[in-house]
């Protein structure tokens, strides 16, 4: 019963060259995040949509996009990834967003390494 | 400013004892608390949540409280077991929309 799932697992990328990660729920939930962690550190969130409405945090590098093609499926572009994105970049989604409860479920994360 | 703190930073126990992690805020205006267990390489899952109302709430071995007045929350665990190792973060919304903080966490290890 897998609810948030991200793929890969584990992501290899060299220096420079672009690298895609995807998230996709099968919660239907309006709300998709992505979260970058490094090590021993908060999650830092780069970036959330409300449904198609794309919500980017101020302090996001321009080298993160994103992309949100459907309901379900997310997309974390890098497009020059440097050492220092190296991180475990995590994906959430939650149902509304707004109000005073509103759960995010996590997936599992994609641990990138940048070569 | 709008800050999390948790504390401590990390936390050694034996197997089979309880302790107690803390988390203190100031945000505003407040809309939810919530702890998540984040075993290492794995994504946060939510231990618990809790409104400005609620003052405590229990997940099986694990019970957290929240002083709305004091902007301090803490997660107690009781009868550790070896699988309690992991790191436990507090995460406080607010502004009544998307906005979050996530604590540091406490990184707690289970010793048999």
């Amino acid at each position: 019963d897998a609810m948030v799932i991200q793929n890969p697992r584990y992501q290899v990328t060299q220096f420079g060259k672009p690298v895609t990660l995807s998230c996709s729920q099968t919660l239907n939930h309006n709300v998709m995040y992505w979260y970058q962690q490094k090590s021993s550190q908060a999650p830092k969130l780069l970036f959330h949509y409300y449904d198609k409405d794309f919500n980017n945090e101020a302090d996001t590098p321009d080298n993160f996009q994103s992309r949100r093609p459907n309901t379900s499926f997310c997309f974390l572009d890098i497009r020059s990834p440097g050492l220092g994105d190296a991180a475990m970049y995590l994906c959430a989604t939650s149902r509304d967003g707004r109000g005073g409860i509103d759960e995010q479920f996590f997936g599992p994360g994609t641990r990138l390494t940048v070569l | 400013k709008n800050q999390v703190e948790q504390s401590p930073q990390s936390l050694i126990i034996l197997e089979g004892k309880n302790c107690t992690l803390q988390c203190n805020y100031t945000v505003s205006p407040f809309s939810n608390l919530r702890w998540y267990k984040q075993d290492t390489g794995r994504g946060p899952v939510s231990l618990t949540i809790m409104t400005f109302s609620e003052n405590t709430k229990s997940n099986g071995r694990y019970t957290a409280t929240l002083d709305a007045d004091t902007k301090q929350s803490s997660l107690h665990i009781t009868a550790s077991q070896l699988s309690d190792s992991a790191s436990y973060i507090c995460v406080v919304s607010f502004g009544g929309g998307f906005k979050t903080i996530f604590g540091a966490g406490t990184r707690l290890f289970v010793k048999a």
